[in-house]
Order: structure tokens, then sequence, then C-alpha cells
């Protein structure tokens, strides 16, 4: 299963876009890249998740470049409910991986006003 | 998206103690499976669940610390057995639908004295 790296904290000012970018160097061609948050005292909630190029929801947008090494969490005008620790996956919740999910440290964002 | 409930929300135990958490889903769901998450880390897999089948635990698990029920296919229980203050965490259920994402129960704070 890839492994990811992603910064352990990151701030930001209400209002501001935020972008959390995470590196998976060992992707494999079928894995999917898939970001999860959490709030305090909350299970992990399902953000967006993409393959390649550029995944937009309603809450956020997910920008992969071709080699797909690395990808990018885009947060537009943050407030400060979205302080949260973000979480990036790779190749996880699938049927190869049996659907259960190996978490890593996951990005502690604070959005102050 | 999926409901997802557990009992208790919080606990205190005296070491030695056991404690059962529960997890009651909406609707049926094949695929369920307990974290947990220790103060200011990660979530970390105990075990997968699947109705029908003895539940699966990951290395550093076994099945008479953590004994899983999975009686029908929305609900399930974890057992805490002779718990120790390192028992003291975060206890969540999640369960896989629409395809691959993941839904996460709202988790049992837990402190073992």
């Amino acid at each position: 299963l890839a492994k990811t790296t992603q910064p352990i904290s990151m701030d930001s000012y209400e209002g501001q876009e935020v972008n959390i970018t995470c590196s998976h160097n060992n992707i494999a061609t079928n894995d999917y890249i898939t970001w999860y948050q959490q709030f305090p005292s909350q299970g992990p909630r399902f953000i967006i998740q993409g393959y390649k190029t550029k995944v937009t929801n309603e809450v956020a947008s997910l920008f992969i470049p071709a080699d797909r090494k690395s990808s990018t969490l885009s947060l537009p005008r943050v407030s400060l409910s979205d302080t949260a620790v973000y979480y990036c996956l790779v190749g996880e919740g699938n049927s190869n991986s049996g659907y259960a999910l190996n978490f890593g440290k996951g990005t502690s964002l604070l959005v102050t006003p | 998206s999926a409901v997802i409930s557990q009992k208790p929300s919080r606990d205190i135990c005296q070491r030695g103690t056991s404690l059962t958490i529960q997890c009651q889903v909406d609707s049926q769901v094949t695929m369920m499976f307990w974290y947990r998450q220790q103060p200011g880390q990660s979530l970390t897999l105990i075990a997968t669940a699947n109705q029908g089948s003895e539940a699966t635990y990951e290395s550093g698990f076994v099945i008479d610390k953590f004994p899983i029920s999975r009686p029908n296919l929305t609900f399930s229980t974890l057992t805490v057995s002779n718990m120790s203050p390192e028992d003291s965490s975060i206890y969540l259920c999640s369960v896989v639908r629409g395809g691959e994402t993941q839904y996460f129960g709202p988790g049992t704070r837990l402190l073992v004295l």
C-alpha cells in the first residue's frame, strides 16, 4: 500500500484558500486518492476522492498531477469550522485492501480569525 | 451516506473490568470495521467484522482482548476486556457503503483508571 507524507500542521486565517499537499511516490496504477476530515470528538468524514486531474465537489477540490505522485486538497475560503485534521489516503478502502483504511498522521489545520 | 450510532458515547471504567461498545447502522451493510484512536494519535484498525464470518484482527490485536460480535447486518459489538489505562482511547466503528466510501460512527471515548 502506498505510503503518504503530508505536513503535520498548517495555520490559516478565515477567508483564505488552504492547500494541503500529500506526497505518494509509490502510488499504484489502480490506486485512488481519498481525503478524510476529522473534527475533534468525531469520527472521520469522507471529503473527496480522485484518480487523476481535478475533482471538485461542494466541499473541496482535489488536484492530481499527471504523474500522480502527489495530490493537493484545496479548501476555498476557509472558516473557523474548517479547523480539523485532514487525512490523505492512497490505495485504501477498496477491494484490494479489504476496504480497511490505513490512516497516516494527517494534517492538523487551525483556522483563526 | 450512512447513519451510525455508538453506545456508550463515553465511559470511565476501572482497570480489570470489561466494556462492550455497540455500533448500530441505519441499514444493512456487509462490511464493518472497528478502529482505535489513542489520545493525539491517528486511527488504527483493530479488526474487520463481516456478518456471517469470524472477525479478522490486525497485528497487535487479539480476540481474547477485543472480542467482536456481528449478529446481523446492522449491528456489531466490540468488547474491551480486562482493561488497563493503556486502553484509554476513542473506539470507532465504520461501514462501507456506496462502493468504497467509508462512514464512521461518532466514537466511544473510554477512560480507564
